[in-house]
């Protein structure tokens, strides 16, 4: 079936401007998950959305960054006011969800962020 | 805070060797351990997922375990070929998130 899938592949946005990203989940999961990977940083948590509970936000690193999910299904992250410290890849990645465990995440492409 | 750590950053190796990823981490009260591969410019694909209860998983010549009380895990690769070069990821799981590592860079050269 199909993966996780996310758009746009590449983004360039000025420095002030907002950007919009997109993530689609696997059908049927429950759980999705934003991270941000940045050269020298690796990957960090982000966000966290299950099922209809209060999303865990704990990861976002400035009141600039939100994220929405509608529908239990397609999720979008927001930059207000982008920097340059911006500039990272944005990955996205779904799972059956929490229980016990855990369950295995699975990624998709990834969203190239350049604040010029 | 959770850490994990991935040695070594970098490992070059002729196509055949068997070789053997390192992965430890700070708290072992995780729910799972989880290994990825990146290439370049993708995302991440799963290798293997190893649940806490769990020692070791299989999956064609890639092994992983996972050693909870020593926070170690290692991800054993046999016959190695070129196109296994890529960046393979160590992360655990303790609350929502994934912790990861920084990554080993495997090189392997025909």
């Amino acid at each position: 079936g199909a993966g996780v899938s996310q758009s746009p592949s590449n983004k360039v946005t000025e420095k002030g401007k907002d950007v919009e990203l997109r993530c689609d989940p696997i059908s049927g999961h429950t759980a999705l998950y934003w991270y941000r990977q940045s050269l020298g940083q690796g990957l960090e948590f982000l966000i966290y959305f299950q099922g209809n509970s209060a999303p865990d936000k704990s990861g976002l690193p400035s009141d600039r960054f939100s994220a929405e999910r509608t529908g239990g299904s397609v999720s979008t992250l927001t930059i207000q006011r982008t920097q340059q410290e911006d500039s990272a890849v944005y990955l996205c990645a779904s799972s059956l969800g929490i229980r016990g465990g855990g369950y295995e995440q699975y990624f998709g492409p990834g969203t190239r962020l350049t604040v010029t | 805070k959770q850490e994990v750590t991935q040695i070594p950053a970098a490992l070059s190796v002729p196509e055949g060797e068997n070789l053997v990823l390192n992965c430890s981490f700070t708290d072992s009260a995780i729910y799972n351990l989880q290994w990825f591969r990146q290439d370049p410019g993708k995302g991440l694909t799963s290798l293997l997922l190893i649940q806490s209860s769990q020692r070791e998983q299989t999956s064609g010549r890639l092994n992983a375990s996972l050693d909870k009380s020593s926070g170690r895990s290692t991800l054993y690769i046999a016959a190695s070929q070129p196109g296994d070069s890529a960046t393979y990821l160590c992360a655990v799981q303790a609350g929502t998130a994934l912790i990861f590592g920084k990554g080993t860079t495997l090189s392997v050269s025909s």
